[in-house]
């Protein structure tokens, strides 16, 4: 079991670029999170995605937007790029249950 | 929104010695969860706890959840290098309605002194 994985491993981009991160679900998952961590924090909760759906969302604004596919993988597209979007970004998935969640290896993104 | 406090921010213990970090929850959960992290990696699950008063060991860690399922610890017995890393604390709310994000304290790090 590959577990979850996410590409790409670093990224950088400059202020107002957009961004595409991905990540593939353990196998058995169908629900997929994004999460952002900046130095030093706990990561923070973005949405969630299940049946191809948004069901959740957190504290973000409209420039982080999100996709999942029939085959649960999932994309995270960030607009208009700013300063303080540079931090560690994460996806977990988990059973539709609430059971334990499986974070990937995460992806740095630098905004320059 | 669920809050949780960890405590402490950072520690350093010599190797062999003993080690505890505190979660601490403003409401009750329905589910508490730790992962280790190295430093700008992925989360590594170590364990679940939902029941009042449920302690879970793995290798020479263990974890407890108190009976008001409000307040765990992270125990680490005789560490070693291999136990350095970010820990976090990660909880469901109780309730969820519709709430199935994980919130995560700011972590705790461990530094082991040879």
């Amino acid at each position: 079991d590959a577990g979850v994985t996410q590409s790409p491993t670093h990224l950088i981009k400059t202020r107002g670029q957009q961004v595409t991160l991905r990540c593939s679900p353990k196998s058995g998952h169908d629900t997929v999170s994004w999460y952002q961590q900046a130095l030093g924090q706990g990561p923070q909760f973005i949405f969630q995605y299940y049946e191809e759906e948004e069901r959740q969302r957190g504290n973000f604004p409209d420039r982080f937007s999100g996709h999942q596919f029939p085959n649960y993988s999932s994309e995270l597209n960030v607009n208009a790029l700013l300063l303080g979007d540079s931090a560690l970004y994460l996806c977990a998935s988990s059973p539709l249950d609430r059971g334990q969640a499986f974070f990937g290896p995460g992806t740095r993104l630098t905004v320059l | 929104s669920q809050e949780l406090e960890q405590s402490p921010q950072s520690l350093i213990v010599q190797e062999g010695k003993n080690l505890t970090i505190n979660c601490t929850s403003s409401k009750t959960l329905y589910g508490l969860y730790w992962y280790k992290q190295k430093y700008g990696e992925g989360l590594i699950f170590l364990m679940m706890l939902q029941k009042g008063g449920e302690e879970k060991s793995h290798e020479k860690i263990t974890a407890k959840l108190d009976e008001k399922k409000q307040q765990s610890s992270l125990h680490i017995t005789a560490s070693q290098p291999s136990h350095a890393g970010i820990y976090l604390c990660g909880a469901l709310p109780h309730r969820p309605n519709n709430d199935y994000k994980l919130s995560f304290g700011a972590g705790t790090t461990v530094t082991v002194r040879a």
